[in-house]
């Protein structure tokens, strides 16, 4: 079964610092990763996806790297802001039987900025 | 765009009430899907659908039903509910194929007493 951590569960830095989110699952076998932003209350927001083809994906301040052999992605945001003060998800597809292909969610980190 | 809305964003039942949670995407997709989020367990999948007319068990079904009659409406129903149903609930849509990405809801917060 595939299994998704991500590390640390919290984190909380300075406004302006740079900062590395990891994920790691256990089935290298992924079509793609998801990154996602959940703020409080509120519903999960796409931030990027990476083909497992690919090596990484930049929006912005944000860029994501996979490492599909090693099990790793990570998420790197520049610049860090207090509006980026939010949960932050990392998911994987992979077959998961019967024609079907799933997303695996890791319990995702949650950042503070602090201004 | 409204995307994919969910209906109610709240809502409290008593022990052994039943319910139907709504989600309506708006895109066109043909796959749909309903999750649960608790503390500590992250989003687990209850039920999907890849399209109109078809549904499927995910890692927690037991408990909840669905239905897919229109393309874009994914009904997840609650027929007897029970506090371990106390949840937020997350209903998403992608379009058909590996690589599409999925969009989320705003989610549903049910509360069982």
């Amino acid at each position: 079964k595939q299994e998704v951590t991500q590390i640390p569960a919290a984190l909380s830095v300075p406004e302006g610092e740079n900062l590395v989110l990891n994920c790691s699952f256990t089935d290298s076998a992924i079509y793609n990763l998801q990154w996602f932003r959940q703020d409080p209350g509120k519903g999960l927001t796409s931030l990027l996806l990476i083909q497992s083809s690919q090596r990484e994906q930049t929006s912005g301040r944000l860029n994501a790297s996979l490492d599909k052999s090693s099990g790793r992605s990570t998420l790197y945001i520049a610049a860090s802001q207090p509006g980026d003060s939010a949960t932050y998800l990392c998911a994987v597809r992979l077959y998961s039987g019967a024609g079907s292909y799933q997303l695996t969610f890791g319990k995702g980190t949650k950042l503070s900025v602090i201004p | 765009n409204a995307g994919v809305t969910q209906t109610p964003k709240f809502r409290v039942l008593k022990t052994g009430q039943s319910m139907t949670l709504l989600c309506a995407q708006d895109m066109n997709h043909e796959y749909m899907y309903w999750y649960r989020q608790d503390p500590g367990m992250g989003l687990r999948l209850i039920h999907y659908s890849v399209g109109e007319g078809t549904t499927a068990k995910g890692e927690v079904p037991d408990g909840y039903n669905v239905s897919r009659l229109k393309k874009q409406n994914f009904l997840l129903g609650l027929e007897s509910a029970a506090p371990s149903q106390t949840s937020v609930y997350f209903c998403a849509s992608r379009m058909r194929g590996l690589i599409t990405e999925a969009f989320f809801g705003q989610g549903t917060r049910l509360t069982v007493v």
